[in-house]
């Protein structure tokens, strides 16, 4: 089966533009989460989703910052516009069942100079 | 809230040495507790868990009893390999229950051969 997909792999930006970020979670995975990866700050969680719908937002830092889920195979990470602080790995994750374990992609490498 | 306190790193072992990486937590109740492992270059995979306390968690020579006396998982395998150079993290769901998945900051292992 395939994994958690997400692209772009590596994205470099100028600050200012808009950054789009992909992921197709597990076929039949009903939960999608977003989360951030710096050195600073470890693993932080934005935003997760309950059969495509956002569940919790808490974690997503300021307005620049908006996801999506249109539907079961798909959902988009947003930042407009970017700023260099925002550079990081940005991961999805999903997961089949509450409780179950999360599958992670590779992970989206964002540099804003 | 709930969280996960796990010993910073980065930890240097030679091949063939015993490693423990401690992890205490703070939550409400006994939720379920887990090992992440995060490879170079790649996304977290689930290494162990348990759902219990005393239970212990096992996966490729690691193990973690979960403690409840001394609120633990710390992370232990007694020899060591190259291969099992990377991050590890502690994990915990909170919101009481399982909805949400809070990670430590991380502990980089290097094993030298």
């Amino acid at each position: 089966d395939a994994g958690v997909i997400q692209s772009p792999r590596h994205e470099v930006t100028e600050m200012g533009q808009e950054v789009t970020l992909r992921c197709k979670p597990i076929s039949g995975h009903n939960s999608l989460f977003w989360y951030r990866q710096t050195m600073m700050r470890g693993l932080e969680l934005l935003i997760y989703f309950n059969n495509n719908v956002p569940i919790d937002d808490s974690g997503m830092p300021e307005d620049r910052f908006s996801a999506k889920m249109p539907n079961a195979s798909f959902s988009t990470l947003k930042i407009q516009p970017s700023e260099p602080r925002d550079s990081a790995v940005y991961f999805c994750a999903s997961r089949r069942q509450l409780g179950g374990e999360l599958f992670f992609g590779e992970g989206s490498r964002l540099t804003v100079l | 809230g709930d969280s996960v306190t796990q010993m910073e790193g980065p930890v240097t072992l030679s091949e063939e040495a015993f490693l423990t990486i401690n992890c205490t937590y703070t939550a409400t109740g006994y939720p379920s507790l887990f090992w992440y492992v995060q490879y170079p270059g790649e996304g977290l995979q689930l290494l162990l868990k348990a759902t219990k306390a005393d239970d212990k968690g096992s996966n490729k020579g690691f193990e973690a009893t979960y403690r409840k006396e001394t609120t633990s998982f710390h992370l232990e395998k007694g020899s060591v390999q190259v291969s099992d150079s990377a991050v590890y993290f502690c994990a915990l769901p909170t919101q009481g229950g399982s909805e949400k998945l809070v990670f430590g900051k991380g502990t980089k292992l290097t094993v030298n051969p």
